[in-house]
């Protein structure tokens, strides 16, 4: 079953912070974020494995609460080159097999 | 490294007609997967193969879909006959567990009118 993602979209101004949520109804092995941009693949922004650790690179840093089976992406700062679709994408059970959310549209403006 | 390399990248094809999707891994990746984005549905995953064995398709929407993987370097995904809601976004990706990042390919876009 599709991990859901919160909000559908979100409209940004340069500079703000935003979050992005993810939740699925399985025990989840680890989660994955991507960003998307329009015409473009999928680009992998980083992974998180079970064990409830934190992740970052930057001004993106990421959560996985495995207990509550739902992972939160956070955007510090937000800059223009941030825009795009997020995916979360959820490994549980099956090694390897990813099944990605519904997707969140974030836009920057200045 | 060239990255996952798809083939075509545009294709608009009638309705019946057969479509093949081509797909080169990264060297040395050890799995593959092939994924479908639409607006309505999202990234969808149709299939993925480990070692070049498939494992699990139960993805692929139905019997006109088909994949291969003949060799590690080398994989298809047919569709025969092609339908307009067939219409979409078809993604190939790779990984080595080791690394367990996916890259994809640039997709290749697919009109069937």
């Amino acid at each position: 079953q599709q991990p859901v993602q919160s909000p559908q979209a979100v409209i940004l101004r340069e500079g703000e912070d935003a979050v992005i949520n993810c939740s699925s109804s399985k025990a989840l092995y680890s989660v994955h974020w991507y960003r998307q941009k329009h015409g473009e693949a999928p680009v992998f922004l980083m992974i998180l494995l079970k064990g409830g650790e934190q992740k970052g690179h930057d001004k993106i840093s990421a959560s996985f609460n495995e207990k509550k089976q739902q992972s939160s992406l956070y955007l510090t700062a937000s800059q223009l080159s941030y825009s795009g679709t997020y995916f979360c994408g959820t490994e549980s059970g099956t090694a390897s097999k990813l099944t990605f959310g519904t997707g969140t549209r974030l836009q920057v403006t200045l | 490294d060239a990255g996952v390399i798809q083939s075509p990248r545009h294709e608009v094809t009638e309705m019946g007609q057969e479509v093949t999707l081509r797909c080169k891994p990264i060297s040395g990746h050890d799995y593959l997967f092939w994924y479908r984005q639409t607006m309505m549905r999202g990234l969808e995953l149709l299939i993925y193969f480990n070692n070049n064995v498939p494992i699990d398709d139960s993805g692929m929407p139905e019997d006109r879909f088909s994949a291969k993987m003949p060799n590690a370097s080398f994989s298809t995904l047919k569709i025969q006959p092609s339908e307009p809601r067939d219409s979409a976004v078809y993604f190939c990706a790779s990984t080595w567990r080791g690394v367990d990042t996916i890259y994809f390919g640039e997709g290749s876009w697919l009109t069937v009118v």
